[in-house]
């Protein structure tokens, strides 16, 4: 299984300012993905992200607000723009195994657990 | 569209127990996988077993088991002597292989371990 770390592991920020969160995976992986945890809610899928490419958003969600870098195979980075309260979630990283002929296992980072005031 | 229906928000159990968390899916690609995660109080998403679709039999893994019935679309997940340290909630999870299908998450079960 994939060794997936993320950065900070937690913070509180004000309203208005943004917050990047960094993700690296101790092997190359193809894909990886933002998912956000409300309070109390399940996980939601943000964004995918390919190195190489522009990441690609889900329903509800765009690039201004959640930019996303993935400059190489083990690592990629989710900045919450403009934060507001509700803005308050965890963020968590997540990648594939990289071998499809053996599984669909997918995996998850540690998370970022985000306070707006 | 794929979806995943958890119907029980909240479990108890005593320790040493077995335990079944319900799981119910909808989807009309007959290739799929299915997801158990366990996520504790720390926030943390705790990839536990799987199952595809395809899959002759039942997965397990350790205490973990999956109780797989396809025709009636149901991915139950059975922990058998619980503890304590299982307390935290359990989240389905199901995706779809046709194509690229994004990992869709269930609502959640809380469950708890009493002494």
């Amino acid at each position: 299984s994939a060794v997936i770390s993320q950065k900070p592991s937690r913070d509180i920020c004000q309203r208005g300012t943004s917050l990047t969160i960094q993700c690296q995976v101790d092997s190359q992986v193809t894909m990886m993905f933002w998912y956000r945890q409300q309070p109390g809610q399940s996980l939601t899928l943000i964004a995918t992200a390919n190195q190489g490419s522009e990441a690609t958003y889900e329903s509800g969600f765009v690039i201004d607000k959640f930019p996303i870098s993935r400059p190489n195979l083990t690592f990629s980075t989710l900045t919450v723009s403009n934060m507001s309260p509700e803005d308050s979630s965890i963020y968590l990283c997540s990648v594939e195994n990289s071998d499809r002929q053996v599984s669909y296992e997918q995996y998850f980072g540690p998370g970022t657990r985000l306070t707006v005031t | 569209a794929q979806k995943i229906t958890q119907t029980q928000p909240g479990m108890f159990v005593q320790e040493k127990e077995a335990v079944t968390l319900d799981c119910t899916y909808d989807t009309s690609d007959p290739s799929y996988g299915l997801f158990w995660y366990k996520q504790p109080s720390s926030g943390e998403m705790i990839f536990l077993i799987y199952q595809g679709s395809y899959d002759q039999q039942n997965a397990t893994e350790g205490r973990y088991s999956l109780n797989f019935q396809k025709a009636r679309k149901s991915a139950n997940l059975v922990i058998s002597a619980s503890q304590l340290g299982d307390s935290a909630m359990y989240f389905c999870a199901m995706r779809e292989r046709t194509g690229f299908q994004k990992l869709v998450f269930g609502t959640g079960t809380r469950l708890l371990v009493s002494p």
